[in-house]
């Protein structure tokens, strides 16, 4: 079965660059959610779409920025990086006229250097 | 502040014997609860869950107990495999199993052959 797929699975930027990290859903499902897992941390929620729409806001710092498209894949952009940045990002899915629970990705390692 | 806690860091069992994960959670709004499976470099894979109105759900050797009074569940895992290895989070939500997770720290789980 299709699971979500996030892209890159790794990713080295240095100070003050900017980095665009992708996620594509399972086939159905409408809601997309971001999470960041900082080391020794549990996962903490960032952002989430419901049908290309905005749904719930967690602490997402300003300099990062998603959207949900058409195909319903979403994109974290994230700006001036900072060394606490690096981390690992989760993307899940779920659908939400179900009743699904989330399914994650196998999440975006990003190091800021 | 952590509202869903998991106080044992880690967890070493015999193979064929019983795990047992502890989870405590402080929002009472919170009314479904979920595990995953965590193994490195991979994605959190959903386990089991349970919705606050039951106290008990079962999916083959994985059995999750709530107790609403206590604000506190469990996972019990019988009989324990080598495979099973991993680190286990503990997640809440308020509205269902689509909204956002709040998650637990974690445990990780060693099963000795």
């Amino acid at each position: 079965a299709a699971g979500v797929i996030q892209s890159p699975r790794h990713l080295i930027k240095e100070k003050r660059e900017t980095a665009t990290l992708k996620c594509y859903p399972i086939p159905r499902h409408d809601t997309v959610y971001w999470y960041q897992q900082g080391p020794g941390q549990d996962p903490q929620f960032l952002i989430s779409f419901y049908e290309k729409m905005q749904s719930d806001k967690g602490s997402i710092p300003d300099r990062f920025s998603a959207q949900q498209f058409s195909d319903y894949h979403s994109e974290l952009n994230m700006s001036s990086l900072e060394l606490g940045d690096s981390a690992l990002y989760f993307c899940a899915s779920t659908w939400t006229g179900r009743g699904t629970e989330a399914f994650f990705g196998q999440g975006t390692r990003l190091t800021v250097v | 502040d952590q509202q869903v806690k998991q106080n044992s860091p880690s967890l070493s069992v015999q193979e064929g014997r019983i795990s047992i994960l502890n989870c405590d959670y402080t929002n009472s709004m919170f009314d479904y609860f979920l595990w995953y499976k965590k193994y490195p470099a991979e994605g959190p894979t959903f386990l089991i869950s349970i919705s606050s109105i039951k106290d008990k759900n079962e999916d083959g050797r994985f059995t999750v107990f709530l107790n609403k009074s206590a604000k506190h569940l469990s996972l019990h895992i019988v009989p324990s495999q080598p495979g099973d290895s991993a680190v286990y989070f503990c997640a809440a939500s308020v509205g269902g199993a689509t909204n956002k997770l709040i998650f637990g720290t974690g445990t990780l789980l060693a099963v000795q052959p």
